[in-house]
This record gives C-alpha cells, structure tokens and sequence, in this order.
C-alpha cells in the first residue's frame, strides 16, 4: 500500500513550457486534491475532484487545468509555465468517512 | 471564502515546556479543523482533528480545543520534545447541505515550532 504517490519529484522548467504533474493513490478514496505550497503562506487549493468525473476550481487554478483519469489518478497540467508557479506542489486524497487527507510527497517545481 | 489566521509564525520553546498555536477561521459554517505537522522537506501528516459537535479532544501529549462562538481553535502539545520541531498548519473545512463535504481545506500560514534541548 504505497498511498498517494506524485512524479516527478523535481522539475525545471523554462519560461513557457508545459509539463503534467502525475499523482496516484491507491487507497480507493473518491476525492482528490492539488495543493500548491509557497513560504509563508500554508497551502493553496488549486484543483480539487470530488469524486471520479468531476473537477472544480479551488483558490488558485489560474494557469492550470487538471484531469481526473480515473479513481486512482488525478493530474495537475501547466500549459505556459511562469516563474509566479515556482512552488512546492502536494497532491492529495481523501477518506470521506473521517474527512482526513492524505498527502503525496511533493513535487519541488522551479521556472526559470 | 473561508479565512484562516494561525498564530504565532514561530515558537521557540525549551524541552518539556508546553507549546499553544492558535487559529481563528471566519466562516461559521466551518465543522472540521484538522492540524497537521510537517517536517522540513516532508508532506504534511496529519496530527489530530476535531469537529465543531466537540469542544476537546486529546491524544497522549497532543489536544486541540475548540470554541466556535469565538470561531477559534488551538493546538497544545504539552511535554514537548525535540522531535517535535517542524511547521504546524492548521485548516478548516465546511461541510455542505446534507452532510456533503468535498474536503475544500482553508490552511492558516504556519507556525515554526523549535524545541531546544
């Protein structure tokens, strides 16, 4: 039971590239999660999926768009990398029983 | 939205002190505030939670406290020790009509605890 797992760990972008975000959990939870994590400021829903089909805005989608491929793995998709999105990206899933959020390992981006 | 202040931003204590964090959430509709603990270069785990039918709950060394009338809540970690230096977050989440909740976490900004041995 690996529970929530994000790719890569590291990643350099330029100015204007793209790149996908992969997480996985095999908890067999419902809902999903892409948090971003700056300092000094906690941690910023992004994009969440509610249950498998379904997406929505969290507090800072601007520049991002994500996919929900199936239960197991949601995906967070920067189209035009800016340096504003250098930042510690944390995927994760949730038990809807007891509310609790488990949280993939991270993903440190950084654009140049 | 919801809004989350988490205080102090960092905390200094000496082993075997006691250590407070407190938050306050704006939104009276938030029921379930959960704190997590992260270490340096680590994902946040979560420590204890706690649901606005509840006014404390403890765990061994740990305890949360809740006063939703004030609309805040508080970490206490009494005993403290080394191990326990790392950022804490503290979170709030509403739950909707019906019982539905999707889980939408509001964080507070952190608070970097130190305990020096």
């Amino acid at each position: 039971n690996a529970g929530v797992t994000q790719t890569p760990k590291f990643q350099v972008l330029k100015t204007g590239q793209s790149m996908t975000l992969q997480c996985a959990q095999d908890m067999n939870h419902n809902s999903m999660y892409w948090y971003r994590q700056d300092p000094g400021m906690g941690l910023r829903l992004i994009y969440y999926s509610a249950s498998e089909g379904t997406t929505d805005k969290g507090e800072v989608p601007n520049g991002y768009n994500v996919s929900r491929l199936n239960k197991r793995e949601f995906s967070l998709r920067l189209e035009s990398a800016a340096p504003s999105q250098t930042s510690v990206y944390f995927c994760a899933s949730r038990t809807k029983s007891t509310d609790t959020q488990y949280f993939g390992p991270g993903t440190r981006l950084t654009v140049l | 939205g919801e809004n989350v202040e988490q205080h102090p931003s960092t905390l200094s204590v000496q082993e075997g002190d006691s250590a407070v964090i407190k938050c306050t959430y704006s939104d009276s509709a938030s029921n379930y505030f959960p704190w997590y603990k992260q270490e340096l270069g680590k994902r946040p785990q979560l420590i204890i939670d706690i649901r606005s039918n509840v006014g404390e709950k403890k765990d061994q060394r740990i305890a949360v406290t809740l006063n939703k009338t004030a609309k805040h809540f508080s970490l206490h970690i009494t005993e403290t020790q080394p191990e326990d230096s790392a950022v804490y977050f503290c979170a709030a989440s509403m739950r909707g009509a019906g019982g539905t909740s999707y889980g939408k976490l509001t964080f507070g900004q952190g608070t970097i605890l130190t305990v020096h041995p």
